[in-house]
């Protein structure tokens, strides 16, 4: 079954971009990553979802290497209301054993 | 368009109690998802559903029961409450397997 791993905590300012990565060492083949954020006392929010190479929308870039074993999210010039937790999501299995993995999140805390 | 919503948004019972948790999607989505976050912890998931009349296990199923009788409601059940199911119990609703999945706001759900 395919593992996820992501820092626990980040900390960074108001202005600097933000890079976080996840391991997941077994994905499913044709199965997306895909990284959410999370408010206190909110369900989490869709961020950006990629397959390979790099995805780019209007608040965050993913970068997926070849492998697949690894995504990174990355966060332009922050601000305070990016402090969150952010989740990785990927999938592993097919069809019937088919699971979702989450990932344990990373809290970011952006200061001024 | 409310998205997904869930009924109630707190509930205090006592061990052995019984409940029944609602979410509500007006996306005409698909696949459903009961998922449980204890305090500082990532999702866990509880149960499925991948559309009308079908249900499946998640990763922690037990002590709860799902059904998805109609296509817009996703029940989650808790026929004996235990203390350790206290947690912030979130419901999500998907397309498709691969798509963006859409939380609703989460119940709170404290078990004396």
């Amino acid at each position: 079954l395919a593992k996820t791993t992501q820092p626990i905590s980040m900390d960074s300012y108001e202005g600097q971009e933000v890079n976080i990565t996840c391991s997941h060492n077994n994905i499913a083949t044709n199965d997306y990553i895909t990284w959410y954020q999370q408010f206190p006392s909110q369900g989490p929010r869709f961020i950006i979802q990629g397959y390979k190479t790099k995805v780019t929308n209007e608040v965050a870039s993913l970068f997926i290497p070849a492998d697949r074993k690894s995504s990174t999210l990355s966060l332009p010039r922050v601000s305070l209301s990016d402090t969150a937790v952010y989740y990785c999501l990927v999938g592993d299995g097919t069809d019937s054993n088919y699971q979702l993995i989450w990932g344990a999140g990373t809290k970011l805390i952006i200061k001024p | 368009n409310a998205g997904v919503t869930q009924t109630p948004k707190f509930r205090v019972l006592k061990t052995g109690q019984s409940m029944t948790l609602l979410c509500a999607q007006d996306m005409n989505h698909e696949y459903m998802y009961w998922y449980r976050q204890d305090p500082g912890m990532g999702l866990r998931l509880i149960h499925y559903s991948v559309g009308e009349g079908t249900t499946a296990k998640g990763e922690v199923p037990d002590g709860y029961n799902v059904s998805r009788l109609k296509k817009q409601n996703f029940l989650l059940g808790l026929e004996s409450a235990a203390p350790s199911q206290t947690s912030v119990y979130f419901c999500a609703a998907q397309r498709g397997g691969l798509d963006t999945q859409y939380f609703g706001p989460g119940t709170r759900l404290t078990v004396l």
